[in-house]
């Protein structure tokens, strides 16, 4: 079956970087978009982009440039997302989700940034 | 700020039926998908090309289209369709954005 599995928690300080992993099984990894979507606490969903795992071209939604790196590790089927010069409003939830069709969801990856 | 409107709150009696609305010129356009929240969950499809249910959707959700506006109705709700819904859709030119709409808090009394 589709699974999107995320890395645990992370805690962070103020200026610091983070990587969050997806790692995908029961399909085909390069035949589907790896989107990433960020919920801040009590907040709605905000599509950040996608990253094309045919040819890792990313695509960043607006707000989401600078700071803000897709990659992948299509080796193990894994995608990534870094964020750095980490801010307290980067606190939030991030999801991977598959596909154009956004159809399977990881289960999330929860960041703080706190000093 | 999105260019998807949806009420952010809304509410059914069990059994009920209730319709989740999301309005934006850019549905005149493009189908909507539908992603349900349940707390300390992360969403799931339960509606995609307008009124397509994925594997394991009751076929008491489903969804529509006139002009703007989609919707999501729920017939005969049940104490566990209590959740947020969420519409987005994707711009198929281009960069292929994506936008969500605020979110619907579901309630069902």
């Amino acid at each position: 079956q589709v699974q999107l599995m995320q890395s645990g928690s992370e805690v962070k300080k103020p200026g610091a970087s983070v990587k969050v992993s997806c790692k995908t099984s029961g399909y085909i990894f390069t035949s589907y978009a790896i989107n990433w979507v960020r919920q801040a606490p009590g907040q709605g969903l905000e599509w950040m982009g996608w990253i094309n795992t045919n040819t890792g071209n990313p695509t960043y939604a607006q707000g989401f440039t600078g700071r803000f790196v897709f990659s992948l590790d299509t080796s193990v089927s894994t995608a990534h997302l870094q964020i750095s010069s980490l801010e307290a409003e980067d606190t939030a939830m991030y999801y991977c989700v598959r596909g154009l069709g956004s159809d399977f969801w990881g289960q999330g990856t929860l960041v703080t940034v706190s000093s | 700020s999105s260019d998807l409107t949806q009420d952010p709150a809304v509410s059914v009696a069990l059994g009920q039926t209730v319709r989740i609305t999301c309005r934006g010129d850019s549905l005149r356009s493009y189908y909507a998908n539908w992603y349900q929240q349940k707390p300390g969950q992360a969403p799931i499809l339960v509606l995609y090309s307008k009124n397509t249910r994925p594997s394991g959707i009751p076929d008491r959700f489903s969804g529509s289209s006139s002009g703007d506006t989609a919707s999501l109705t729920i017939t005969e709700a049940q104490a566990e369709d209590e959740a947020d819904y969420y519409c987005n859709y994707r711009d198929n030119s281009g960069d292929r954005i994506v936008v969500f709409g605020g979110g619907t808090k579901l309630t069902v009394l």
